[in-house]
């Protein structure tokens, strides 16, 4: 198993492109999480999904979007993109029931704008 | 509100001492919380979770976490720390009102000195 996988590693915007990040897992997990982490704040949960076709808002959810057509694929949406959004982007999944909670991270996806 | 927070950005331990990295949480009724660790460049690992039971929650590498309802304290242990140990650990919360939603902490850097 490759786990999550996420792409790109690494990304510089201009203000104002917009860009999708790339989320994918292959444990066939239900659940699937955005988050992206800022120096000395932890993780911040931007968008989630229980399930194909189902997406709910996180804590930070302006300026994103998410769509979930799969059960493996969760990718996140930048639009018109901001300085205040440059961060470290993590995907995670988990799976439902007794193991909800334990999440399966990718390695993150760099992003800067400029 | 449902949160964690870690009171220490940094602790430093020496190689065979025993480590504590301290979370406390305000979360009414029965929180689940969670311990993960995050290696240079990485995404997070589960380390351990308490959902109810016992106390004293075992979970990899070694760590253990005492929960304490009276101090709202979740404790990550180690009786022994090695070198390897050294990275960035984060607490987190279940939502007690979304189960689907997690809140982390903001983080404690561990250095393990040898």
């Amino acid at each position: 198993n490759a786990g999550v996988t996420q792409t790109p590693k690494f990304r510089i915007l201009k203000i104002g492109q917009s860009m999708t990040l790339q989320c994918a897992q292959d444990m066939n997990h239900n659940y699937m999480y955005w988050y992206r982490q800022d120096p000395g704040m932890g993780l911040k949960l931007i968008y989630y999904s229980v399930g194909a076709g189902i997406t709910d808002k996180g804590e930070v959810p302006n300026g994103y979007n998410v769509s979930r057509s799969t059960t493996e694929d969760f990718p996140l949406r930048l639009e018109l993109a901001a300085p205040s959004q440059t961060s470290v982007y993590f995907c995670a999944s988990s799976s439902p029931g007794p193991r909800l909670g334990e999440q399966f991270f990718g390695p993150g996806t760099r992003l800067t704008v400029l | 509100a449902q949160s964690v927070a870690q009171p220490e950005d940094q602790v430093n331990v020496a190689e065979g001492n025993p480590l504590t990295v301290k979370c406390t949480y305000s979360v009414s009724g029965n929180p689940y919380l969670f311990w993960y660790v995050q290696y240079p460049n990485r995404g997070l690992q589960f380390l351990l979770k308490y959902i109810t039971g016992d106390n004293l929650v075992k979970g990899s590498y070694g760590f253990e976490a005492e929960f304490n309802k009276s101090q709202t304290s979740f404790h990550l242990k180690k009786p022994s720390a090695l070198v390897s140990d050294s990275a960035l650990y984060f607490c987190a919360v279940r939502g007690l009102y979304n189960f689907n939603k997690f809140y982390f902490g903001s983080g404690t850097k561990l250095n393990v000195k040898p």
